[in-house]
């Protein structure tokens, strides 16, 4: 199985800030990996597909980088509804594996 | 506007069987992959099954492959999880979750849409 880490699995930032997510599959995925938002009360979001192809309807603020095992979610200028969980997946192959999320937190 | 609502959660003992439904509207239900995905209580996230667009081919994570059945009825726009055999592992907000690509090869791909969740808990 590819096994994701994901780092850091904490994160505390103020609105205005920029952030990173790393992503790191234990082999080549290509660019076959996908980014999620997750909220309270709300279904889970994709925002963004095939590395760094963004979802419609996600701010042009989120972006993603990266392809064979090294992969990278950063969000420029923070706003309020930014802070959430966010967990990479990636589907190469079966079965299709998620990363254990980082949690973005107001400082 | 796509919509996925789950059903069929509950509390059910160890050993007993519960089946899930999801109920898709929004998108022709019949050209797209679906899948199940699971998450336990404050932990990260599960894929648990896929099943491509008509119906063929199914695909199923190690931790519940002979025990689960992923299924669906594109007549009536709605997907289902068959869940046999059920741990106290199994316990979790299931989610019901549409893939990305338009009649994707090998439902192999992201999850574009997903439902809001319904809570199986396994316990005795």
């Amino acid at each position: 199985d590819v096994q994701m880490t994901q780092s850091p699995s904490y994160l505390a930032a103020s609105p205005g800030e920029s952030v990173s997510i790393s992503c790191k599959a234990s082999k080549s995925i290509s660019n076959n990996l996908a980014w999620y938002q997750e909220k309270p009360g709300k279904a889970n979001k994709l925002l963004i597909h095939s590395g760094s192809t963004l979802q419609s309807g996600t701010p042009s603020r989120f972006s993603g980088s990266g392809s064979g095992t090294d992969f990278t979610l950063t969000i420029r200028s923070l706003e309020s509804e930014d802070f959430a969980v966010y967990y990479c997946q990636q589907y190469n192959e079966y079965p299709l594996t998620f990363g254990s999320g980082t949690k973005l937190e107001i400082k | 506007e796509v919509q996925l609502v789950e059903s069929g959660g509950g509390l059910v003992q160890p050993g007993r069987s519960l089946k899930l439904s999801c109920a898709a509207s929004g998108f022709t239900f019949s050209d797209y992959n679906m899948a199940w995905v699971r998450q336990a209580p404050t932990k990260g996230l599960e894929w648990v099954a896929s099943i491509s667009y008509g119906g063929s081919n199914t695909h199923y994570g190690d931790s519940v492959k002979g025990r689960f059945t992923i299924s669906r009825d594109n007549a009536k726009s709605t997907l289902y999880l068959q869940m046999d055999s059920l741990r106290s592992e199994d316990t979790a907000t299931y989610y019901c979750a549409r893939h990305g690509r338009w009649r994707g090869i090998r439902a192999r791909d992201w999850f574009a849409y997903w439902g809001q969740g319904t809570l199986v808990t396994v316990s005795s």
